[in-house]
């Protein structure tokens, strides 16, 4: 079965520039999430989506978007760059049934350089 | 914000000794997952432990989990050069997929 699939990989954008990156979850997953990492501030869940619909939001301002298709592949878009975008943006996919638990699949992430 | 604080930040060991992991949370969980990062890679899932367990072992892991002290730990057993990676653990307050992680354990295993 195939992995997550994040693309692209690495990125480098302009201030003010908007980005999209992309996540293909692992077949059958409907829950895809992500997540920023920085050397300050960590691993940070940004926000889920299940189901076409986003679940759960993490604290970061309306710059940061995102949506999910039917087929489950998700998106996430980033306006207005700044510097502090500059991070690993990493999507993961899990099975979800309301109130259980369950281990969530990473992407090898997008490495996005603001400039 | 990081609900996790991982104890200790760094951790060198020699191959051959066992490894132990602490992490602390602040509210209550539904479960707490473990996982391995390689070099700013993507996360590799460890082991997922529920509330109402106390110990999970996996191959030469094995987790603890007191709800009480709200605490955890992981336990590499017989290292190896190869789990040389940094370790974090992560929170799952309402099994909904909104993992809070810890800032995470740099373990290197020395040959």
């Amino acid at each position: 079965k195939a992995g997550v699939t994040q693309t692209p990989r690495y990125l480098i954008k302009t201030r003010g520039q908007q980005v999209t990156l992309s996540c293909s979850p692992i077949s059958g997953h409907r829950s895809v999430s992500w997540y920023q990492q920085t050397p300050g501030q960590g691993l940070q869940f940004l926000f889920e989506y299940f189901s076409e619909t986003q679940r759960n939001k993490g604290n970061f301002p309306g710059r940061f978007s995102g949506r999910q298709f039917s087929n489950s592949r998700s998106e996430m878009n980033v306006s207005t760059l700044e510097l502090g975008d500059s991070a690993l943006y990493l999507c993961a996919s899990s099975l979800r049934t309301a109130g259980a638990s369950y281990e969530q699949y990473f992407g090898p992430g997008t490495r996005l350089t603001v400039t | 914000s990081q609900q996790g604080e991982e104890d200790p930040q760094a951790l060198s060991i020699q191959e051959g000794e066992n490894a132990t992991m602490n992490c602390s949370y602040k509210t209550s969980i539904n479960n707490l997952q473990w996982y391995r990062q390689n070099s700013g890679r993507g996360l590799v899932h460890l082991i997922l432990i529920r509330s109402n367990e106390r110990e999970k072992h996996s191959g030469r892991l094995r987790v603890t989990l007191d709800t009480s002290k709200k605490s955890s730990s992981l336990l590499i057993t017989a290292s190896r050069a190869a789990d040389t990676a940094s370790y974090f653990c992560a929170t799952d307050f309402n099994a909904g997929n909104m993992l809070t992680f810890g800032g995470g354990t740099r373990l290197m295993v020395k040959p």
